[in-house]
């Protein structure tokens, strides 16, 4: 079974400032990674995923991570928050096989202040 | 294109009740996948159904039932609600069943069991 695990709950950051969101997952088999955002009030929308190839992967809107399979590790940054990022994030992993199953950590909520 | 739609979008229920959620998946695809998540938590995967088969469930009690209709759209039953099902509701569509491709979300039911 996969499982994932988002160290910080809540992340407060200045605008124009850098950022990084943690996050680790443990699983037996291959797995797709992916970030979803979420807005307050709305559904997911997914950030960015690595399938495979470059471990580095990136979104539209500056935000990119890094694939780490001997740290296990997915985590999400951007060189420059705006007020408009602040929203809570969701790191998940499937399997790359079978079925769509995501497994989803806690969430980070980021705080972007002026 | 619209996205993946659901109804209602909040409603209120009373302990032992039942509960019928629907979700209409974005034109084109097959596979509807169901979610749960409660409040300061990731979303926990409940269902997937593609071509109106189950294809995968979750660690739910069976008082968590779903099905898929020929026009792809998905409804999820919840029988003998407890409080402890207060939470909002995603479905997620996608082309297929497996593989990298990206899940949509829709912006949730939000169920309150009182």
């Amino acid at each position: 079974a996969q499982s994932v695990t988002q160290l910080d709950s809540q992340v407060p950051v200045f605008e124009e400032a850098p950022v990084e969101l943690r996050c680790n997952y443990s699983s037996s088999v291959s797995v797709y990674l992916f970030w979803y955002v979420q807005y307050p009030n709305q559904g997911l929308q997914l950030l960015l995923k690595y399938l495979s190839g470059s471990t580095l992967v990136e979104s539209i809107n500056g935000f990119e991570a890094e694939f780490n399979k001997s740290q296990t590790s997915f985590h999400l940054r951007k060189p420059s928050v705006h007020i408009s990022d602040t929203a809570e994030y969701f790191c998940a992993v499937r399997e790359n096989t079978g079925f769509q199953k995501l497994v989803f950590g806690t969430g980070t909520r980021l705080l972007v202040s002026p | 294109d619209a996205g993946v739609t659901q109804s209602p979008t909040h409603l209120i229920k009373t302990r032992g009740q039942h509960v019928t959620l629907r979700c209409s998946p974005i034109s084109g695809h097959k596979s509807v996948s169901w979610y749960q998540q409660v409040l300061g938590q990731g979303p926990q995967f409940i269902f997937q159904y593609y071509e109106k088969e189950e294809r995968g469930r979750g660690n739910f009690p069976d008082r968590f039932s779903a099905r898929q209709f020929p026009n792809y759209s998905s409804e999820l039953n919840v029988n003998a609600l407890l409080l402890g099902d207060s939470a909002l509701y995603l479905c997620a569509s996608s082309p297929w069943v497996a593989g990298g491709q990206e899940q949509y979300f829709g912006p949730g039911t939000r169920l309150t069991v009182t």
